[in-house]
This record gives C-alpha cells, sequence and structure tokens, in this order.
C-alpha cells in the first residue's frame, strides 16, 4: 500500500547515544518533514524539507539533524539523545505544502 | 503571529450523542488553510478535512460536519450520533506560506471519549 514508512517503530536509546530514524514515501511527494508529539502539546515540527537535497529548520529544531539525499527518504539524526527527546516522532509526506499531510505511524523514542 | 487554540482538552459523550470540537485560530495572512485529523488509538494520523481561507461554506461527511467562520476565526467540527469508533485524538491546525512554502501549526488536541 501506498504511504509513509518509518522504521524503527519503537527505539529505547541512553543518554548520549545516537541513532537515525528512517521514514519513506512511495507518492512521489516533495514535501517532507518531521514531527514530534508530547503530551498536551500537540506536534510540533522539528525539520522540514521542499525537494530532493533540501532540508530547513521547523519549530523545535535543536538536537536534532536530517538529511533527504533521496526524494523518497528524509533521515531524522540524533547526535546525543537527551531525556528531554523522549517523545513519538512522526514523519509526514505532502506533493504540495498547503496539502493534507500523509502521516507515518509513528516511532516512540525513549531516552533514559 | 500563527496560532491554534483547541480550549477543551477532552470531551466524554455516550453514543448517539452529537458532540461539537472547537477550533480557533490566528493569523495575519489572507490565504490559509485549516485541517482536521483524527489520531484513533492506534496512533496513526489520519486526514479528515482541509478547507481554505476563501471558502466559508460548511461541509458536511456523513456524520462529520466543519463549520467555518471567518468572523469568529473558528473552524469547528461536529459528529452528529457519536459511535465507540470516534474515540480519538482530533488536532485542528492552521496553515500558512511565507516564502511560498506553507508549514502547518497544529492545536494541542481534543481527545474525545464515546462510551457505549
Amino acid at each position: 500500500n501506498a504511504g509513509v514508512t518509518q522504521t524503527p517503530k519503537f527505539r529505547v536509546l541512553k543518554t548520549g547515544q545516537s541513532m537515525t530514524l528512517l521514514c519513506a514515501q512511495d507518492m512521489n511527494h516533495e514535501y517532507m518533514y518531521w514531527y514530534r508529539q508530547d503530551p498536551g502539546m500537540g506536534l510540533r515540527l522539528i525539520h522540514y524539507s521542499v525537494g530532493e537535497g533540501t532540508t530547513a529548520k521547523g519549530e523545535v529544531p535543536d538536537g536534532y539533524n536530517v538529511s533527504r539525499l533521496k526524494k523518497q527518504n528524509f533521515l531524522l539524526g540524533l547526535e546525543s539523545a537527551a531525556p528531554s527527546q523522549t517523545s513519538v516522532y512522526f514523519c509526514a509526506s505532502s506533493y504540495r505544502s498547503d496539502f493534507s499531510y500523509t502521516f507515518g505511524s509513528g516511532t516512540r523514542l525513549t531516552v533514559v | 503571529a500563527q496560532k491554534v487554540t483547541q480550549a477543551q482538552t477532552e470531551i466524554s459523550v455516550v453514543e448517539k450523542e452529537d458532540v461539537t470540537l472547537d477550533c480557533v485560530y490566528e493569523t495575519r495572512d489572507t490565504t490559509y488553510y485549516l485541517f482536521w485529523y483524527k489520531q484513533p488509538p492506534s496512533g496513526e494520523l489520519v486526514f479528515l478535512i482541509r478547507r481554505n481561507s476563501f471558502d466559508e461554506q460548511n461541509e458536511i461527511s456523513g456524520r462529520y460536519s466543519w463549520n467555518f467562520q471567518k468572523s469568529t476565526s473558528s473552524f469547528n467540527f461536529t459528529i452528529t450520533a457519536s459511535q465507540v469508533v470516534d474515540s480519538a485524538v482530533y488536532f485542528c491546525a492552521l496553515s500558512e506560506g511565507t516564502s511560498g512554502t506553507y508549514k502547518y501549526i497544529f492545536g494541542t488536541g481534543t481527545r474525545l471519549k464515546v462510551l457505549a
């Protein structure tokens, strides 16, 4: 089925460890986004990309890096994980930035 | 600055009751888009509706209806004859563009519990 696939679905990290979350979409969408969801705060934009090879900062970019080397993939990296990065991470994509988003199923990350 | 307020943190209703979820937004742009998404207990976010700022017509889709009023900056969502399967967190979002790229601002969500 067409859509957005996130891996992994769950992960536990120790403080200071690094990891990469992978987002893949097969809808040929130009725009891709990474959000984090925390209780009582809705979804907040971390980074986004308007096309292959481009990235831009969102509302809460500190502590994260991203790359979009291929149009279908958008990677989110944590170089040195902190407990404050414990969250549920969602990737999304869209054909145009003013269109609806298709979301992945989320990654639940716990940093201990 | 753009902002979306969903003042209702949690609502509980009994099955078959009607329920309205409120969404109030702030924006300086004349062109913007409003959305509603549903997040059921399984966790994924599902798109429900998109409305542009120039179209104030109300919309009905089955048991769902949306009331967009620019005069009060509101985009409320009503579920008629609620069902247990409607239990979810519902997010309202505003998308406005600067430099041609639109970005969403989400509200904090309203958790709807429909009791059998």
